[in-house]
């Protein structure tokens, strides 16, 4: 049973960089799937933030990708997020996901329990 | 952002059917692209409730199945139970957005 455990900093001052981290358990980040981030507020739903597979290449959100870094470190079986300039509107519950690909788009089998990210001073 | 847009509630008595709809475009659903809904309890992570359309991952009740049609897509839950209180989302692919996955809007089901 694949199993996701987001870690990182539960607040982060306007301006600074969000960085957060997903423990993947139970299963290998170099399978043949997506490691995914999707965040969540009360006034905007779920948002597809962006997404890695192991050799590296990477999807980003056209709406985020000038602020956004996804990495993936291999040896640590974990994979990370980083958000430049954060404003309030980057508070939101942040999960990482596991993407599969079904015949024509991807979608995401297993997710982490979400991590509380608050950007205030 | 959300391209899919849903109803932002529905509701049921114990043991009836509700259906929820997820409308899209011709850049997203109408392109062909499968879409897949999620159940999110409240204070939980989503859940993956249907994938390509119309197929159930393992543990998921035959009450719930999916459809899809031209550029819109529906959840049917049948027999209603308290515990399929929650929200759900669809999901989907739009190539207008450079590679996105989208998210509808949510739709909250509430069992009178």
């Amino acid at each position: 049973q694949v199993q996701l455990q987001e870690s990182g900093p539960g607040l982060v001052k306007p301006s600074g960089t969000l960085s957060l981290t997903c423990a993947v358990s139970g299963g290998s980040i170099s399978s043949s799937n997506w490691w995914t981030w999707v965040r969540q507020t009360p006034g905007t739903g779920l948002e597809w933030i962006g997404e890695i597979y192991h050799s590296g290449s990477t999807n980003y959100n056209p709406s985020l990708m000038s602020r956004l870094t996804i990495s993936v470190d291999k040896s640590k079986n974990q994979f990370s997020l980083k958000l430049r300039f954060v404003t309030a509107a980057d508070t939101a519950v942040y999960y990482c996901a596991r993407g599969r690909d079904s015949s024509s788009s991807r979608n995401f089998d297993y997710w982490g329990q979400g991590t509380l990210v608050t950007v205030s001073s | 952002q959300s391209v899919l847009t849903q109803p932002p509630s529905v509701s049921g008595a114990p043991g009836q059917r509700v259906t929820i709809s997820c409308t899209g475009s011709g850049s997203s659903i109408g392109a062909g692209y499968d879409v897949h809904w999620y159940q999110q309890l409240p204070g939980t992570a989503p859940r993956l409730l249907i994938y390509g359309n119309s197929n159930r991952p393992s543990g998921v009740p035959d009450r719930f199945s999916g459809s899809k049609s031209d550029t819109s897509a529906s959840l049917a839950i049948t027999g209603l139970r308290a515990e399929d209180e929650a929200d759900y989302y669809c999901q989907s692919y739009d190539s207008s957005l450079s590679g996105s996955k989208v998210f509808g809007t949510g739709t909250k089901v509430t069992v009178l």
